[in-house]
């Protein structure tokens, strides 16, 4: 199948400061970009999106970044929670298809 | 609040046992979704509907996997024989649009 795994980064924040998770991509055209939390135990939950047609996206306490140069993606988390602690995918469309191809995913540890 | 059901949420079966795992959409979304989740190769895409018709299932080991949609409110992932490398957790997605949504996922365990 399509994918991207293998090992999974780590972020460790303290809880209250400002979290960046990066996804490099890897379809210079695709067109959509999805960022996803995974909880354990729980499917990936949509968390804000944005088209390629976009360089910046904000949603409450989130924001998404495209740099479509250098094939990258970023969500900000600001004032970290301890209920942020999650796996974190991004996924991107590829243009003409309906699917979505994800990323290894990045674990956020929140620290009290 | 609507969401993505599956069913059965845990499975654990003999090696060579026919498995059925069953998704019900999110009613209107016409874009169905079987991914697989395990911790070496993360998400990946079995395959995917659209107006229940099958769009791509090249992420899918033919000779034993299998996917169907007998209807909009309907959709299966069938495994025959099983076999323990195809224990994972086995995900439906539905969209109508841009955006897909993911049901909590069956586990399964073939032992």
């Amino acid at each position: 199948g399509e994918s991207v795994g293998l090992h999974l980064p780590t972020l460790s924040v303290q809880e209250g400061d400002n979290s960046i998770i990066n996804c490099a991509y890897s379809n210079s055209a695709s067109d959509y970009f999805i960022w996803y939390k995974q909880e354990s135990g729980k499917g990936p939950q949509f968390i804000i999106d944005i088209r390629s047609n976009m360089d910046k996206r904000q949603g409450q306490r989130v924001t998404v970044l495209l740099n479509k140069t250098v094939k990258h993606l970023s969500l900000q988390i600001a004032a970290t929670q301890p209920g942020d602690s999650a796996v974190y995918f991004c996924a991107e469309r590829p243009p003409g298809t309906y699917k979505y191809i994800f990323g290894t995913g990045t674990r956020l540890k929140v620290l009290a | 609040d609507a969401r993505v059901t599956q069913t059965p949420r845990h499975k654990v079966t003999e090696m060579g046992q026919e498995v059925t795992m069953r998704c019900q959409p999110i009613l209107g979304h016409n874009t169905v979704f079987w991914y697989r989740q395990t911790m070496m190769q993360g998400l990946e895409l079995l395959a995917y509907f659209r107006n229940r018709a099958p769009l791509d299932d090249s992420g899918m080991p033919k000779d034993r996997f299998s996917a169907e949609m007998p209807d909009a409110t309907l959709a299966t992932l069938k495994i025959q024989p099983s076999e323990p490398r195809d224990s994972a957790v086995y995900f439906c997605a539905s969209g109508f649009g841009n955006t897909i949504y993911f049901g909590e996922g069956s586990w399964l365990t073939v032992v």
